[in-house]
């Protein structure tokens, strides 16, 4: 069965410091997200991703993350100068259609920023 | 985007018939509503989807009463690995763009 992969599954990094983290979409799908989850909180939206182009991003997706999608298969979430409250799981999830609600979840990695 | 109350968490009994209750209030003519699970240091995993009535797949049941202010997971049997967070959410097709916007969800932890 198709998956969504990320790497790393861990990263850990000084404050200041960039990151990039990647996922692989299932192949042919068409649109794509990034979430986080600091620790014992819920699940936030950052940004979606469709034809190459931001649809929309949330307030947490400030000046610092930047997201593309260098080739036909990665999808890279940057985040230029880690702060410490950066900390969280980073899950990437991909559709193959804005037309329903189920979205395919990537494991997810544990950026710390130290 | 209508709101979703659901329980903060819920006990069970490995075999027991497990049903989660969510309300929502405003929910919109066009809105459907998912649910969602997530186990520890996973993604969220896609459960069942519905409009109205009573959906189900080879994971659940989703029952929604006529006037959907409400919705109700069903897991048949559980086991220890059922043991999870579910979210339920509630939003149009189209979802504002596609996102999806999650709650504190239901942590449900199954007991031998």
């Amino acid at each position: 069965e198709p998956e969504v992969t990320q790497t790393p599954s861990h990263q850990v990094t000084q404050m200041g410091q960039e990151v990039i983290l990647r996922c692989v979409p299932i192949s042919n799908h068409l649109y794509f997200y990034w979430y986080r989850q600091i620790l014992g909180q819920k699940v936030e939206f950052l940004v979606s991703f469709y034809n190459n182009e931001i649809s929309e991003k949330s307030e947490i997706f400030d000046d610092q993350f930047s997201v593309e999608r260098p080739d036909g298969s990665n999808f890279t979430l940057k985040i230029r100068s880690t702060k410490l409250e950066d900390s969280a799981m980073y899950f990437c999830a991909s559709t193959s259609s804005g037309f329903n609600n189920e979205q395919f979840f990537g494991p997810g990695t544990r950026l710390t920023v130290l | 985007l209508a709101k979703t109350t659901q329980p903060i968490s819920m006990d069970s009994y490995e075999g027991q018939e497990v049903n989660i209750t969510c309300s929502h209030n405003n929910i919109a003519t066009n809105d459907y509503i998912t649910w969602y699970q997530q186990f520890p240091s996973q993604g969220p995993r896609f459960i069942i989807q519905g409009y109205k009535t009573k959906v189900t797949n080879e994971v659940a049941s989703l029952f929604i009463p006529a006037d959907r202010k409400s919705s109700t997971l069903s897991l048949p049997r559980v086991s220890l690995s059922d043991t999870a967070v579910y979210y339920c959410l509630v939003g149009g097709l189209y979802n504002q763009g596609g996102k999806l916007i999650f709650g504190q969800g239901t942590e449900l932890s199954v007991k031998p």
